[in-house]
């Protein structure tokens, strides 16, 4: 696609349920990451894929967090028993493949704002 | 990873420059230095990237000294429309990627 899309845009929760975030990242860009963002905070690192794999999942915060890219391209990021410290926005990158030289460019989708009652 | 330091916050007023100055004293020498700038409700944005001297593009400059420590992004006349919050930022590509990790960012204010 044209850009990073994120669905759903808003998702309310109860504490305790499951919950699911999509990513579709650009066409082409083998390189895809989670981040959380809380208000007025910088984006917190959650999870990068290189490919299928996680490259890095060191920024997720404990293991009701989960995210997958079965394909290469499409990720889920997945909450088990959301907790109301969940609430956060949660933002989506993507960008090729890993330069030989510079830094990786990325480009950032509108994020899924999560609510959890 | 190196950590930055940039102020929390400026205000500007239309159609001045405007200057945010990064701090990176740990920069490695495969480091490069990346900008962001964040809307509300919208995800960061690059800017602009450099590794020494200057790079200018249609939005802004970087401007890195020789020591490479810090940097300063230049928003030349800027309108209310650049009211956003710029986030620094330094790390480099490599085998196993780059995390990108960013700080709390600089909020500019732009001023009627």
């Amino acid at each position: 696609g044209a850009g990073v899309s994120q669905t759903p845009s808003n998702k309310v929760t109860e504490k305790g349920k499951y919950v699911e975030l999509r990513c579709d990242p650009i066409s082409g860009h083998t390189a895809l990451y989670w981040y959380r963002q809380s208000l007025g905070q910088g984006p917190e690192f959650l999870i990068y894929f290189q490919g299928t794999g996680a490259a890095d999942d060191s920024g997720l915060p404990n293991d009701r967090f989960f995210a997958v890219r079965p394909e290469g391209s499409v990720s889920t990021l997945k909450i088990q028993r959301t907790e109301r410290g969940d609430s956060a926005v949660y933002l989506c990158a993507s960008s090729p493949r890993d330069s030989s030289s510079g830094a990786n460019v990325l480009t950032f989708g509108a994020g899924s704002r999560l609510t959890v009652l | 990873l190196a950590k930055t330091t940039q102020p929390i916050s400026m205000d500007s007023y239309e159609g001045q420059e405007v200057n945010i100055t990064c701090s990176h004293n740990n920069i490695a020498t495969n480091d490069y230095i990346t900008w962001y700038q964040q809307f509300p409700s919208q995800g960061p944005r690059f800017i602009i990237q450099g590794y020494k001297t200057k790079v200018t593009n249609e939005v802004a400059s970087l401007f890195i000294p020789a020591d490479r420590k810090s940097s300063t992004l230049s928003l030349p006349r800027v309108s209310l429309s650049d009211t956003a919050v710029y986030y620094c930022l330094v790390g480099a590509a490599g085998t196993g990627g780059f995390k990108t990790i960013f700080g709390a960012g600089t909020r500019l204010f732009v001023k009627a």
